[in-house]
């Protein structure tokens, strides 16, 4: 079953902005991952922070986790309009071995 | 270069008919996964294989079937039993948590 959820559902902004979703589960995790997919192709691996971890960067990713509150949020800095896409959190839980499971996903549009 | 290749892109299939999806990967990954994404939605897993000649059902696994002959091989059927297969199958594999997908067919029953 689907543990992990994303917020918002949906989200426009303006490139040059900052745009941040969130991401919730429910069970205790080994790690969480965030992926991204373009219309119709298939998903991206973008960064991976562990149970351990509180923040992670990449390039203009910042990823923190709060395993108090079972939650992760991915923050693109001064977006552009090829950031459009749909991002996934993928959490992989500690009685699951590498199986991910994916939530539903944020559709990004980033609007020149 | 490595990577994973999913073919055919475009699948269309019959009532009533047996479709098999093929996926393969030269990255060395011993882990490989079928996924199913409805439109707008997140992926759900069909079936998985940490290892040759041994696979797990995921949480959708009826109507499918696979086999983990060779390490770079992961078909997957999608048997008429499967009473909605109109979806777009994604194939991944791993290595430790690192996953790389492949790049989907689309399968729609006509």
């Amino acid at each position: 079953s689907q543990q992990g959820e994303e917020d918002p559902q949906a989200l426009s902004i303006q490139e040059g902005e900052n745009a941040t979703m969130n991401c919730s589960y429910k069970t205790s995790i080994n790690n969480l991952q965030w992926y991204r997919q373009n219309s119709g192709r298939g998903l991206v691996h973008l960064i991976l922070i562990r149970s351990n971890e509180r923040e992670k960067h990449s390039g203009r990713l910042r990823v923190t986790l709060d395993t108090s509150k079972k939650s992760s949020s991915l923050l693109i800095t001064a977006s552009r309009a090829a950031d459009t896409a749909s991002y996934f959190c993928a959490t992989s839980f500690e009685t699951s071995g590498s199986r991910l499971t994916f939530g539903e996903g944020t559709q990004l549009t980033v609007n020149p | 270069d490595g990577g994973i290749t999913q073919s055919p892109k475009y699948l269309f299939r019959k009532e009533g008919q047996n479709v098999t999806l093929s996926c393969e990967q030269n990255l060395n990954h011993d882990a490989m996964y079928w996924y199913r994404q409805d439109p707008g939605q997140g992926l759900r897993l069909i079936y998985y294989s940490q290892i040759v000649n041994d696979f797990q059902k995921g949480d959708i696994a009826e109507g499918y079937s696979v086999s983990r002959e060779k390490k770079e091989s992961f078909p997957l059927t999608v048997t008429s039993a499967q009473k909605n297969p109109t979806a777009f199958y994604l194939c991944a594999s791993s290595i430790f948590n690192g996953y790389t997908f492949g790049s989907g067919t689309r399968l729609t029953v006509v």
